[in-house]
């Protein structure tokens, strides 16, 4: 079954805490992507991996890292978190092939008070 | 800036209709996607159109691509009321980056 699982799907937050999101895929794909989704804004692009270790920034990284230790799972990272980084982030993978059709988790909607 | 962009818009219509959607892009793409994406879920590809395509079907989806103007359009015929959804372009030079459009909300009343 071809899936990709975010966990949590919902977190609350006080700003300044850490916070730690997290993405499954069971295809085996090599690319993984962590967007962030904002009312009229679509989604952002904030970091790609192509592989374990092995990661790019994409157009809005500041403020977040990620961590993939495993091909089938990546990681966003918020050191201490700040109020505009409310947000519906979701997590994709990808075959990496040239039609690079992407497949999304579900979001996890965060919300840093 | 966004290299895949739709008129962000809201499009209310009645179950039946016909609705076209359009995107425009700014850079080169080889493959333009279109994604849907439903309330409280991620998106997902519906379709998809490779530059050297003009058109593209699948059921009651068509969509279109035409290179030298950098714009693609997504035809919905008889629509139900479950295609309510926000309807995104995205764009790939055929590398890893894939950009998104921010999308056009369409409302199919019963």
């Amino acid at each position: 079954d071809m899936k990709v699982t975010q966990m949590p799907r919902y977190l609350i937050k006080r700003m300044g805490e850490n916070v730690l999101l997290e993405c499954g895929q069971d295809m085996s794909h090599e690319t993984m992507y962590w967007y962030r989704q904002d009312p009229g804004l679509g989604l952002q692009l904030i970091y790609i991996s192509y592989d374990v270790d092995s990661n790019s920034e994409g157009d809005i990284p500041k403020g977040y890292r990620v961590s993939r230790k495993k091909r089938e799972h990546f990681s966003l990272i918020l050191d201490s978190a700040k109020t505009n980084q409310t947000s519906v982030y979701f997590c994709a993978s990808s075959p990496g092939t040239s039609q690079n059709t992407l497949y999304f988790g579900a979001g996890t909607r965060l919300s840093v008070l | 800036s966004q290299w895949g962009e739709e008129n962000l818009q809201a499009l209310s219509i009645q179950e039946g209709e016909d609705v076209t959607m359009n995107c425009s892009y700014k850079t080169y793409t080889t493959v333009v996607q279109w994604y849907r994406q439903k309330s409280g879920k991620g998106p997902a590809l519906i379709i998809l159109i490779r530059s050297n395509e003009r058109e593209k079907r699948s059921g009651r989806l068509r969509a279109t691509l035409d290179t030298s103007s950098q714009s693609s359009s997504l035809s919905i015929t008889g629509t139900l009321a479950t295609d309510t959804a926000v309807y995104f372009c995205a764009t790939g030079t055929g590398g890893y980056k894939v950009v998104f459009g921010s999308g056009t909300r369409l409302l199919v009343s019963p």
